[in-house]
């Protein structure tokens, strides 16, 4: 299947840092990637659509001005946390839509402290 | 906005038992999607159903997608230790092309 790639995998910052996590498309295009976070234990929650050459669609209750989002070309999504917090800690998950599947990174894991 | 619930959350069971997830939206879905996650692991694809009624069998597992498209379900005949992990549904609306996960069941099998 197609792969996802996500960096860093893992990455510990200090509270009012900002991290850039980026999701590539490796083998394919991707016109349209996914942002999602999940909590310990918990689902994934939907955090934002990513299309390429335009603005991201948040979910409500998602800072757009605090989660950034760039779809700069087919095959490179940013996620920016401005000014994390320890709240932010989460893990981050991107994924990518080829056809009617949606193929996910391997996830990036930010500890704010 | 579209909710979709799992029941049970948890469930642990003894190699060789059988298990089933229950996946259920409060909306009409255009299709639906079951994942895969290990413990510390990404969401892998397992199937995507998109028929009314549909069923389709991948080795032990079957999936069944509801008549009225808003509910499916996940059994898993005589389960192994390499089935542990939590099992997401995930569907799409009709129209759109977001995926809203569903609250998952985690999946226990002990030797």
């Amino acid at each position: 299947g197609a792969v996802v790639s996500q960096h860093p995998s893992r990455v510990i910052c200090k509270s009012g840092t900002s991290v850039k996590i980026e999701c590539r498309s490796l083998d394919f295009q991707a016109t349209t990637m996914f942002w999602y976070r999940q909590f310990p234990k918990k689902s994934l929650m939907l955090m934002a659509t990513s299309n390429e050459g335009s603005k991201a669609t948040y979910e409500q209750g998602v800072e757009k001005d605090k989660f950034l989002i760039n779809h700069a070309s087919l095959t490179l999504s940013t996620l920016t946390v401005t000014s994390a917090h320890p709240e932010d800690s989460s893990f981050y998950i991107c994924s990518a839509r080829a056809g009617h599947e949606q193929y996910f990174g391997p996830g990036t894991r930010l500890t704010v402290t | 906005g579209q909710q979709v619930m799992q029941i049970p959350q948890y469930q642990h069971v003894q190699e060789g038992e059988d298990f089933t997830t229950y996946c259920n939206s409060s909306t009409t879905l255009s299709n639906i999607q079951w994942y895969k996650q290990r413990p510390g692991g990404h969401p892998v694809f397992l199937i995507q159903l998109v028929k009314s009624g549909e069923v389709k069998k991948q080795k032990r597992l079957t999936f069944q997608f509801g008549e009225a498209k808003k509910n499916s379900s996940l059994h898993i005949t005589a389960t192994q230790t390499t089935d542990v992990g939590t099992y997401f549904c995930a569907g799409e609306g009709t129209g759109f092309q977001k995926l809203v996960f569903g609250t998952g069941t985690r999946l226990l099998v002990s030797p």
